[in-house]
């Protein structure tokens, strides 16, 4: 049983620029959600996609966005990046849409974004 | 807006003794609270949970008491190890689902 990997690991971009994380969900697993991590900060929820839907969302623009495939694998897409959205931006995994049990859900290592 | 908050951002245990963290929330309608770990180039590892019905749940050397009156939580480890040196957070369910996390505690052990 395969845990949940996230690609890139690190990556730099400029601002203006746009960017895709990608993230595969624990085997058995239909449910992705991902947060975004600022430095000295905790994990702030971007949203969450189920079965394909988007399934919840924080206070995040729409220029966040995201995907889920049939295989449950996700994307986060950042448009018009800022330097402010350098973070960690890490992706959990769940069997279950409904977020009640989040003793469930397992994240990945993160991918390290930098702006410049 | 933050509504979970870990007021210190670090503590120092001697390995044996216990370790205590504390976390503060701001919103009532929280009805569920978690503790995550996270050590480097990791993601958070989830510890150990309570309902907002209980005021104390134990797992091993890991116990989380809740003071809903307070709006605090605490997690106190017994007896520290090593291995428990890392970034804890604390993290709140809302009526909407989505997790809250506090800024995170480092926790160093020494030998």
């Amino acid at each position: 049983e395969t845990g949940v990997t996230q690609s890139p690991t690190h990556l730099i971009k400029t601002r203006g620029q746009q960017v895709t994380l990608r993230c595969s969900s624990q085997s058995g697993h239909n449910t992705v959600s991902w947060y975004q991590q600022a430095l000295g900060q905790g994990p702030q929820f971007i949203f969450q996609y189920y079965r394909e839907e988007e399934n919840g969302r924080g206070n995040f623009p729409p220029r966040f966005s995201g995907l889920q495939f049939p295989n449950y694998s996700s994307e986060l897409n950042v448009n018009a990046l800022e330097l402010d959205d350098s973070a960690l931006y890490l992706c959990a995994s769940s069997a279950t849409g409904l977020i009640t049990s989040y003793n469930e859900q397992f994240f990945g290592p993160g991918t390290r974004l930098t702006v410049l | 807006d933050q509504q979970v908050k870990q007021n210190s951002p670090s503590l120092s245990v001697q390995e044996g003794r216990i370790s205590i963290l504390n976390c503060d929330y701001t919103n009532s309608m929280f009805d569920y609270f978690l503790w995550y770990k996270k050590y480097p180039a990791e993601g958070p590892t989830f510890l150990i949970s309570i309902s907002s019905i209980k005021d104390k749940n134990e797992d091993g050397r890991f116990t989380v008491f809740l003071n809903k009156s307070a709006k605090h939580l605490s997690l106190h480890i017994v007896p520290s190890q090593p291995g428990d040196s890392a970034v804890y957070f604390c993290a709140a369910r809302g009526n909407d689902y989505k997790l809250s996390f506090g800024a995170g505690t480092t926790v160093t052990v020494r030998a």
